[in-house]
């Protein structure tokens, strides 16, 4: 069963850029699609972006560039980066596996935006 | 960017009774790539139906998918307790992929 799982910093300044990881158990991360969906508190779903494991990318034009994904094959991990974060990035970050739909979810990872 | 409407915003329904939930596109969805998820509180979501009919694996054959084109529908023909949550519409067919804003289950 494909296990993942965030980590990163749940606390990042207005300005500044917030920083996650996924790792991927249980299977791996070669020949996926890999994407993080957010949820601001009390939300719904908003899609991020997605990577696929040889590093193509794909992202949300609503993030106005401020979005970079990447791949670490030999960690089984995939990471996020969001610049120039405000008071509106303050969501859940999942990180998921894609196929189009969005089979295998993290639990999800709260980051607040505050100074 | 293809926008999904769901309906109603909330469904008030008794344990045993039948649910339908409604999810319309601004556009046509291609290739019929419109997935429905039901998340329940501080749980990720949970993916219920892909390609707007497919059961996901171990889905139970209460929740059936239906529609093509701009309108589609989830139905769950006999409420347990534990369905009362709130349900997502998606599509893939056209990046960016989007999602509806949700129709809370919740009980009568």
């Amino acid at each position: 069963q494909v296990q993942l799982q965030e980590s990163g910093p749940g606390l990042v300044k207005p300005s500044e850029t917030l920083s996650l990881t996924c790792t991927v158990s249980g299977g791996s991360i070669s020949n996926y699609y890999w994407s993080w969906i957010r949820q601001p508190p009390g939300k719904g779903l908003e899609w991020v972006g997605s990577v696929y494991s040889s590093g193509t990318t794909n992202y949300n034009p609503s993030l106005k560039g401020r979005v970079t994904m990447s791949v670490d094959t030999s960690k089984n991990q995939f990471s996020l980066r969001l610049s120039s974060v405000t008071a509106a990035d303050t969501a859940v970050y999942h990180c998921v596996r894609s196929s189009g739909y969005f089979l295998y979810w993290g639990q999800g990872s709260l980051v607040t935006v505050s100074s | 960017e293809i926008v999904l409407t769901q309906s109603p915003g909330t469904l008030s329904l008794s344990p045993g009774e039948r649910g339908t939930l409604s999810c319309r596109a601004s556009q046509s969805v291609s290739g019929n790539y419109l997935a429905w998820y039901q998340q329940k509180p501080g749980q990720a979501p949970r993916l219920l139906i892909y390609g707007a009919s497919s059961r996901a694996t171990g889905i139970p054959d209460r929740f059936s998918g239906s529609g093509s084109g701009t309108d589609f529908t989830l139905t769950i023909s006999r409420l347990e307790p534990e369905d009362f949550a709130v349900y997502y519409c998606q599509q893939y067919g056209t990046s960016p992929w989007t999602f509806g804003q949700g129709t809370k289950v919740e009980i009568k």
